[in-house]
């Protein structure tokens, strides 16, 4: 399927547990995104990717890591899951051709994970 | 990113015009205005932007002042779909965007 996906959809996992969330977009953007959003709360952003192999720190990135083997795919692991990840997670894609030009991010469906 | 402001909620009669300011008193030359929307538990989904001008599309209207300090965005005929938390925002860098709480759109019946 075209545009961008995300899996699992829900997840339920427990305190100390490795957790990896998926992000799949199929328009070859460079950029690639992950962002949190709290119950009641905007988005933040947790890292980001300009590229295979290029990944960035965002606003919160502390317990999370990334990575970026392939364009199309950008995981994102909870390396020890904590009860204060429990959030919604969004993965975001952009073309970005460049700094004064239309950049639109196109976000996946989420991801709702809870840490019991 | 420059800080904008948003009213935290407001309503809107089904057919009318909603109108959303944004402030964004401290924005600089070269940086957009964008304007994201978040229907309840989807992800947020582009709108519009602009730089200076006045722009429309098939969704909106932006209306930005001529000191670029505040702008509006436009739906011109609301309808029910359009309830969401709407969002100004102006990245310093195009491609991280800061989410602030924005504005809770409810359009009634």
């Amino acid at each position: 399927d075209a545009g961008i996906t995300q899996s699992p959809r829900y997840k339920i996992t427990e305190t100390g547990r490795q957790v990896t969330l998926m992000c799949h977009q199929t328009w070859s953007h460079s950029y690639m995104f992950w962002y949190r959003q709290d119950l009641g709360h905007g988005l933040r952003l947790i890292y980001y990717s300009a590229a295979a192999d290029i990944t960035d720190k965002g606003e919160v990135p502390d317990g999370y890591v990334v990575s970026r083997s392939k364009t199309e795919n950008f995981p994102l692991t909870l390396e020890s899951a904590t009860r204060s990840q429990t959030s919604v997670y969004f993965c975001a894609s952009s073309a970005l051709y460049s700094k004064s030009s239309y950049n639109e991010q196109f976000f996946g469906p989420g991801t709702r994970l809870t840490v019991l | 990113d420059a800080k904008t402001t948003q009213p935290t909620s407001m309503d809107c009669a089904e057919g009318r015009a909603a109108n959303l300011p944004c402030n964004h008193s401290t924005i600089s030359g070269n940086e957009y205005v964008y304007w994201y929307r978040q229907i309840h538990s989807q992800g947020p989904q582009y709108i519009i932007h602009g730089l200076k001008n006045n722009e429309t599309n098939e969704m909106a209207s932006l209306i930005i002042t001529e000191d670029r300090k505040s702008s509006t965005l436009i739906l011109p005929h609301a309808t029910l779909r359009d309830t969401a938390v709407y969002y100004c925002i102006v990245p310093t860098n195009d491609y991280k965007l800061s989410f602030g709480a924005g504005t809770t759109v409810t359009v009634r019946a």
